[in-house]
């Protein structure tokens, strides 16, 4: 079957940095994906790898390594309001798009 | 930037009734339309990809006759939830793309909370 793992919570402090794991099995590789979630609201993206490597943008960076399944979101000089779910997607052989089931990030002062 | 509209917002419904959400993609075409469904503190579910002008494909265990959804136009695809119950109760999330089959990247509407009584 396919899947995606994510710690469930983290907690970190602000100003500090902060790095969220995501590690995938799916059928095929076609791109993946990192979303910010806040509580009610609908996700928006925040970056995208199909090489493997880092992205940087900005305060978030991500890296993609395909060949050990894994990929992590940087956050740093965390700020309160970096305080939500953060979801990684993979889009399969069918460009379908697999969710995890997303980190929650709390940020304390 | 790509812009999703999702109406209503929040919905109330007493049980047995139906309820319409509209998905709307603003300032693009969308070609693909996706309809997820959230329970609180899970991720994202799947219910349907719908292109334009074509049936709707939905996802195991979603019920066609239930979810009934219409990608009528470029720029609208509408979820009905027929003969609501209370399980039924979730955060709705349309999203769009421009390509076929999702291509790059989807594009969020705000999501419609359903609360059934």
């Amino acid at each position: 079957g396919q899947n995606i793992d994510q710690p469930t919570e983290m907690t970190a402090t602000e100003g500090a940095i902060v790095q969220i794991n995501c590690t995938y099995q799916t059928s095929g590789f076609n791109g993946l994906f990192w979303y910010q979630q806040h509580a009610g609201e609908a996700p928006t993206f925040l970056s995208y790898n199909v090489l493997d490597g880092l992205e940087e943008k900005g305060r978030f960076s991500s890296f993609l390594s395909r060949s050990k399944g894994y990929s992590y979101l940087l956050l740093k000089e965390l700020q309160m309001k970096d305080s939500a779910s953060y979801l990684c997607a993979v889009k399969d052989s069918n460009y379908q798009l697999i969710w995890g089931a997303g980190t929650k990030l709390i940020i304390k002062p | 930037g790509a812009v999703v509209s999702q109406h209503p917002s929040r919905v109330i419904c007493k049980s047995g009734t139906s309820v319409k959400i509209e998905c709307r993609s603003l300032d693009f075409q969308a070609t693909t339309m996706f309809w997820y469904r959230q329970f609180p503190k899970q991720s994202l579910m799947l219910m349907a990809t719908s292109n334009e002008g074509s049936k709707a494909t939905y996802e195991q265990g979603v019920e066609k006759d239930k979810f009934l959804i219409n990608h009528a136009s470029l720029t609208l695809s509408t979820l009905t939830v027929t003969s609501a119950h209370p399980e039924d109760s979730s955060f709705y999330i349309c999203s769009a793309s421009p390509e076929v089959a999702g291509g790059y990247e989807q594009y969020f509407g705000p999501g419609t909370r359903l609360t059934v009584t």
